[in-house]
């Protein structure tokens, strides 16, 4: 099975800017999961999907956003783009809203705010 | 916020040697992780293991659990220059229902560099 696939790989946005980052689940993932990795944060969990719904939100601002599709693709959206916000976005897909499964994750993608 | 507190933060050691490294969380888990990620890259899951286990193994890796003292050790045995990386362990918390499955609670890494 192919893995977990971002797009893009990386972006370079201004500040006030907002951007788009999109996430293909492996096939069968009905979860998709968001998490931010910044060198002074580390990662932290932004939201997940399950089935086109938003289960769970970390403490984000409401800036960032997220939607999943009937096909379980999930994009994410920062809005009034912050240099804060540079980071690796990565997301994680599960096989189903199971306690034990394991996440598994996307190469990321690398944005920075000018 | 982190959950996890992994010790050494970094940690050097020759081809060969074995690495160990520990994680130490502070809520009741269902289950515990452990992620490699090389350059800031994306995350390659290494092992889970559940509460009620207390040690798994797969391939050169073996990892223990300690609930009682809410810890858990990486042991890579026979280390490979290209097991440099870093190594993460994460948590999903106990009870926290169905809502909260795909939420990991990440510690802040320890970096691995193993000399050839």
């Amino acid at each position: 099975k192919a893995g977990v696939t971002q797009t893009p790989r990386y972006l370079i946005k201004t500040r006030g800017q907002q951007v788009t980052l999109s996430c293909s689940p492996i096939s069968g993932h009905r979860s998709v999961s968001w998490y931010q990795q910044t060198p002074g944060q580390g990662l932290q969990f932004l939201f997940e999907y399950f089935s086109e719904t938003q289960r769970n939100k970390g403490n984000f601002p409401g800036r960032f956003s997220g939607r999943q599709f009937s096909n379980s693709r999930s994009e994410m959206n920062v809005s009034t783009l912050e240099l804060g916000d540079s980071a690796l976005y990565l997301c994680a897909s599960r096989s189903q809203g199971w306690a034990y499964n394991e996440q598994f994750f996307g190469p990321g993608t690398r944005l920075t705010v000018l | 916020s982190q959950q996890g507190e992994e010790d050494p933060q970094a940690l050097s050691i020759q081809e060969g040697e074995n690495a160990t490294m520990n994680c130490s969380y502070k809520t009741s888990i269902n289950n515990l992780q452990w992620y490699r990620q090389n350059s800031g890259r994306g995350l390659v899951h290494l092992i889970l293991i559940r509460s009620n286990e207390r040690e798994k193994h797969s391939g050169r890796l073996r990892v223990t659990l300690d609930t009682s003292k809410k810890s858990s050790s990486l042991l890579i045995t026979a280390s490979r220059a290209a097991d440099t990386a870093s190594y993460f362990c994460a948590t999903r918390p106990a009870n926290a229902g169905g809502t909260s499955y795909g939420k990991l609670t990440f510690g802040q890494g320890t970096i691995l560099t193993v000399h050839p």
